[in-house]
Formats: C-alpha cells, structure tokens, sequence
C-alpha cells in the first residue's frame, strides 16, 4: 500500500446498528495515525491519536484499534445515532512534514 | 479558547483572476498547515509554515503560495487561478510540542473559479 486508503468510501445505516470502517496505510515510516470526524460546514474535529501497535482508544461509543505491523486501523461505532452522521477521515504522521489523509468514509445514519 | 478561523467563507472568482485565502491558528499556536479538497479527492498538502518560515510545500504549482505574518496568522495566495483550483481550502494549526502532529482545523473557504 503506497496510499492512505480508506473502506467504505460511504455507508448508509439504520439507527441502533453498529458499524465499522477501515483505514490502511504504509507501515513503513509509520509514526502515528489520526482520526478526524468531519460534519458538514464544520470543521474537521479529532478523534484519536494512536502509536503503538494494538493501541484501542476509546471515546463514548466510538472506538478504534491500530496493528502498525500490517498496516490497519479500524474505527467502531456502537449503536449508531443520527448525530454520527458525517465523514471520518485517518491521516498518518511518518514524523516529518506533515498529515497524510485518505478521502475518507462518510457515514449516514437514518432515524 | 477560540479555534482556527479562516475568511472568507466563500470566494468567487474568474480564470486568470488572484484570490487570497487567511486564517488564524489557535492562540499560541506556531504552525499553519493549508490544504486543498478538490471534488472526489482527499485532503491534499499545499504548505506549512512554522515560526514565519515555509517549511514544506505539497505537489503544487508555484502560483500557489503564501505567508505567515509575526502574528502566525496566515495567508494562501493561488494567482492565475484555473477552473480546477476550484476547490475546499483547509487550514490547521499545531502547537510546539504536539509530539504527534496534532492538527486543529478550521472550517475552509470554499473556492469557486467561474
């Protein structure tokens, strides 16, 4: 992988499920992998930033866990609201310069 | 504390026209990152400037450039604009020390070149 690639480009779901997105990512040159939830007109707010190989962070209902070894991270939401609704977007630090992003997945959910 | 802000919301302008984009990074902040999100595309690198130094540039064309002022606020300046510069433009700040490069962003200046 030469990219931040990031699966489902969308996805559309019903209030109350749960769902999950993946990002890969080069692990080569890996230093750190952000996560970043974008509504619309707003700007992007961050989520997590994870380091360590099977780092899991936490925040509500959402969550994420990181293998650096083979170059993933995926992103967990439990019981899906409306609210949840908007594009999450990673984005890896190989320790220089700047945030690599992937274009992100956007997520609906229907009440 | 306030959060990055950038003006104007939206700008529109003709082919061959100049546009100046601004903002302003956190308090204390010293590090000013500006993309650019094109229709169907991820976020892209433009620049970043730190301490009023441009210190990297993404894969763009020289009539993208830009400033950072003694206040660290910044300015993107795109001359000779093309219909594809049409676009989102972000800007993030970081703090010395964010060991991770931690970014905070502002909500973007939607670009129209008509």
């Amino acid at each position: 992988i030469l990219n931040v690639e990031q699966s489902p480009q969308s996805l559309h779901v019903q209030e109350g499920d749960s769902t999950n997105f993946t990002c890969s990512f080069p692990s080569s040159n890996f230093y750190a992998l952000h996560w970043y939830r974008w509504e619309t007109a707003k700007s992007p707010e961050a989520l997590f930033v994870m380091t360590l190989n099977g780092d899991e962070k936490k925040k509500g209902r959402i969550s994420a866990t990181l293998n650096t070894k083979e170059g993933y991270s995926y992103l967990y939401i439990k019981g899906s609201q409306p609210e949840d609704s908007a594009t999450y977007l990673c984005a890896t630090y190989s320790g220089y310069s700047t945030l690599t992003f992937g274009k992100g997945t956007m997520l609906l959910v229907s009440p | 504390e306030a959060g990055v802000t950038q003006s104007p919301t939206h700008l529109i302008k003709t082919r061959g026209q100049q546009a100046t984009l601004r903002c302003s990074p956190i308090s204390g902040h010293t590090s000013v990152y500006w993309y650019q999100q094109a229709l169907g595309l991820g976020l892209q690198f433009l620049l970043w400037y730190d301490e009023g130094e441009e210190r990297n540039r993404g894969n763009f064309p020289p009539r993208f450039s830009g400033r950072q002022f003694p206040n660290y606020s910044s300015e993107l300046n795109v001359n000779a604009l093309e219909l594809e510069d049409s676009a989102l433009y972000l800007c993030a700040s970081r703090g010395q020390g964010a060991g991770y490069n931690e970014q905070f962003f502002g909500p973007g200046t939607r670009l129209t070149v008509l």
